[in-house]
């Protein structure tokens, strides 16, 4: 149990479904990350939220769509997806980098492996 | 974009010291070294991060070279259970929320 929970756990959907993941932190942390994990290939950094605003959209299309309502809350909304875009993802947080215990590092949900047929 | 390299694969016997090295050759001097896990479709674990000492805990010890452009993460006596993907990774530490995952390193620990 890291503290941070991800719903659903499993997902399949159509490619003309609509659909939302959902990540919640307990951790008191001020950024939130979203991950993708294809087979056989590295974690991708897609979106990062800092105090609610996005700071990092690395060239995600826009079929995929993030929303941090507050610093506990991350969804990824999805849309028209494509078969391509089955993979497992990753939510995140984490704290600032500060001297006495706080070590700023990721704290990772289980993740939601997701399937478009 | 990841800023490391590290070897795709490594073996180690079971019971033996893991070293898995990290190439970082353009670390920033406010950068820090974060080393994580990743055991088959969970999620990443955190190990050990370290600026410029050497850094020990429970899991690991991190020794991280005097030019800082390379690192290597100990696991002082693997078991099979540390068979994972290990991702070194850098961040920058004064408002940096850049975790970017390189190709990491596959570690089998052979019985």
């Amino acid at each position: 149990e890291t503290g941070v929970t991800q719903t659903p756990r499993h997902l399949v959907m159509g490619m003309t479904n609509k659909k939302s993941l959902k990540c919640e932190q307990h951790l008191g942390h001020n950024a939130m990350y979203w991950y993708k994990q294809s087979a056989k290939k590295p974690l991708e950094l897609m979106f990062v939220y800092n105090f609610k605003e996005q700071t990092e959209n690395n060239s995600v299309p826009s079929r995929f769509s993030p929303e941090c309502p507050n610093s506990s809350h991350l969804f990824l909304h999805l849309h028209t997806l494509q078969p391509e875009d089955s993979a497992l993802y990753l939510c995140a947080s984490s704290g600032p980098l500060r001297g006495s215990g706080n070590t700023g590092e990721l704290f990772f949900g289980e993740g939601s492996r997701l399937t478009v047929l | 974009d990841a800023k490391t390299t590290q070897p795709p694969s490594m073996d180690c016997a079971e019971g033996r010291a893991a070293n898995l090295p990290c190439n970082h050759s353009t670390i920033s001097g406010n950068e820090y070294v974060y080393w994580y896990r990743q055991i088959h479709s969970q999620g990443p674990q955190y190990i050990i991060h370290g600026l410029k000492n050497n850094e020990t805990n429970e899991m690991a010890s991190l020794i991280i070279t005097e030019d800082r452009k390379s690192s290597t993460l100990i696991l002082p006596h693997a078991t099979l259970r540390d068979t994972a993907v290990y991702y070194c990774i850098v961040r920058v530490s004064i408002g940096g929320n850049q975790f970017y995952f390189g190709t990491g390193t596959s570690l089998t620990v052979i019985p």
